[in-house]
């Protein structure tokens, strides 16, 4: 079955600068590539998502690319701030009537 | 407003008995799920269920055991063989099954007394 890889575990960085955070994924049948934020006590949202057929993507600050020759894709904030502070997981999937496969997180601190 | 409510939010279970998480969504989802969160572990899969009357074991069912009688609910019961249970419990639930965007509850925390 699927298995998804996902660096850092741990982020620390200063408020203004650029986060980024990788995810490998070993079925190359998987087209759907989302990422979810986090928050304390909460149940996680989703930020963005990526499918197949497209290379890249972006919202606001916030990018994906995926590369599937390689079989990676990866997150990108850009000027984070405080809130931006969260558990952030990556996660593939290969069809409808499946379920997502999750990484094991990142967290990511910001500080001001 | 719609969303997917779970309960209880804590939860305590002594040992030898079997507990019963509540999962209930009114977004009309067809897919619903049951994920497993330990500190470092990431979303561990543990049963979801596409349709009513008709669920799959996720990764780590052992354990655990669901139904699926109603398309709005999906409770999971944590029996007395799953001996590490203590865990936060995600439920999830998707207009169609592994491709579209999950929505969460905020997740019930099971603790051993």
């Amino acid at each position: 079955g699927e298995n998804v890889e996902q660096h850092p575990s741990t982020l620390s960085v200063q408020e203004g600068d650029s986060a980024v955070i990788k995810c490998t994924y070993s079925d190359s049948a998987s087209n759907y590539f989302p990422w979810y934020k986090q928050e304390l006590g909460k149940g996680p949202q989703l930020i963005i998502d990526i499918r197949s057929n497209v290379g890249e993507k972006k919202d606001q600050r916030i990018a994906v690319t995926l590369n599937k020759t390689a079989k990676h894709f990866s997150l990108h904030i850009t000027e984070t701030q405080p809130e931006d502070s969260a558990v952030y997981f990556c996660a593939a999937s290969i069809e409808a009537g499946t379920a997502l496969i999750f990484g094991k997180g990142t967290t990511l601190s910001v500080s001001s | 407003d719609g969303g997917i409510t779970q309960s209880p939010k804590y939860l305590f279970r002594k040992e030898g008995q079997n507990v019963t998480l509540s999962c209930e969504q009114n977004l009309n989802h067809d897919a619903m799920y049951w994920y497993r969160q330990d500190p470092g572990q990431g979303l561990r899969l543990i049963y979801y269920s596409q349709i009513v009357n008709d669920f799959q074991k996720g990764d780590i069912a052992e354990g655990y055991s669901v139904s699926r009688e109603k398309k709005e609910s999906f409770p999971l019961t944590v029996t007395s063989a799953q001996k590490n249970p203590t865990a936060f419990y995600l439920c999830a639930s998707s207009m169609q099954g592994g491709i579209e965007k999950l929505f969460f509850g905020s997740g019930t925390q099971l603790s051993v007394l």
